[in-house]
């Protein structure tokens, strides 16, 4: 039978508008967020990162805002592009090592 | 280009087969890590070595078994793989020794088990 895949949460945004992709993450030790952007055909690529003692980090085109409060991580893409399309990630490390736990992605499709 | 490179890109292999998958890091990391990327689940973590020590295996069936023969290749070695095994297989490497840092990924290997 047909193999059911996971749900992708998807944005769709004009090209030139700004983009927020949301993600939530679990667990209250996590002190370190990296947000990822995969396009088709290749592997996930850093884009931004924030520490848990920071609430707002700045990038080329890219914000990325922590709100530990309720566990909320943004990432904003400022006058989205084309080459924008692609799924985001965010990745959480839980405090311990390099073992980072992902969320299932945002898939962000660019309008004309 | 990441500096991480993978092969083959694509494997189709039956049940009964043994193949290896290749990871190259031109980086000068001494970290490397093998996730898998299913179309059910999330990104997951599979092993991680660190100066060719595995310090992490995520509880992966021992029909996986990895090898660090040095801090610059990674290999995963797969037999008697099941369907449910097909998947996107992503490597990655990092500094290692600074806590948790960013890592790099390769392209992935596209599996298919028949």
């Amino acid at each position: 039978g047909e193999s059911v895949g996971l749900h992708l949460p998807t944005l769709s945004v004009q090209e030139g508008d700004n983009s927020i992709i949301n993600c939530a993450y679990s667990n209250s030790a996590s002190d370190y967020f990296i947000w990822y952007k995969q396009e088709s055909g290749k592997g996930p690529q850093f884009i931004i990162d924030i520490r848990s003692n920071m609430d707002k980090r700045q990038g080329q085109r890219v914000t990325v805002l922590l709100n530990k409060t309720v566990k909320h991580l943004s990432l904003q893409i400022a006058a989205t592009q084309p080459g924008d399309s692609a799924v985001y990630f965010c990745a959480e490390n839980r405090g311990y090592g390099q073992n980072f736990v992902f969320g299932p992605g945002t898939r962000l499709s660019v309008l004309p | 280009e990441t500096g991480v490179t993978q092969t083959p890109r694509h494997l189709v292999m039956g049940m009964t087969n043994k193949k290896s998958l290749k990871c190259e890091q031109h980086l000068g990391h001494n970290a490397m890590y093998w996730y898998k990327q299913s179309a059910k689940k999330p990104l997951e973590l599979m092993f991680v070595y660190n100066f060719k020590e595995q310090t992490e295996n995520n509880s992966v069936p021992s029909r996986f078994s990895p090898e660090c023969p040095n801090s610059s290749h990674l290999f995963l070695h797969l037999h008697t793989l099941q369907p449910e095994d097909s998947a996107l297989y992503l490597c990655a490497s990092s500094p290692s020794g600074q806590g948790a840092v960013e890592q790099y990924f390769g392209p992935g290997t596209r599996l298919t088990v028949t």
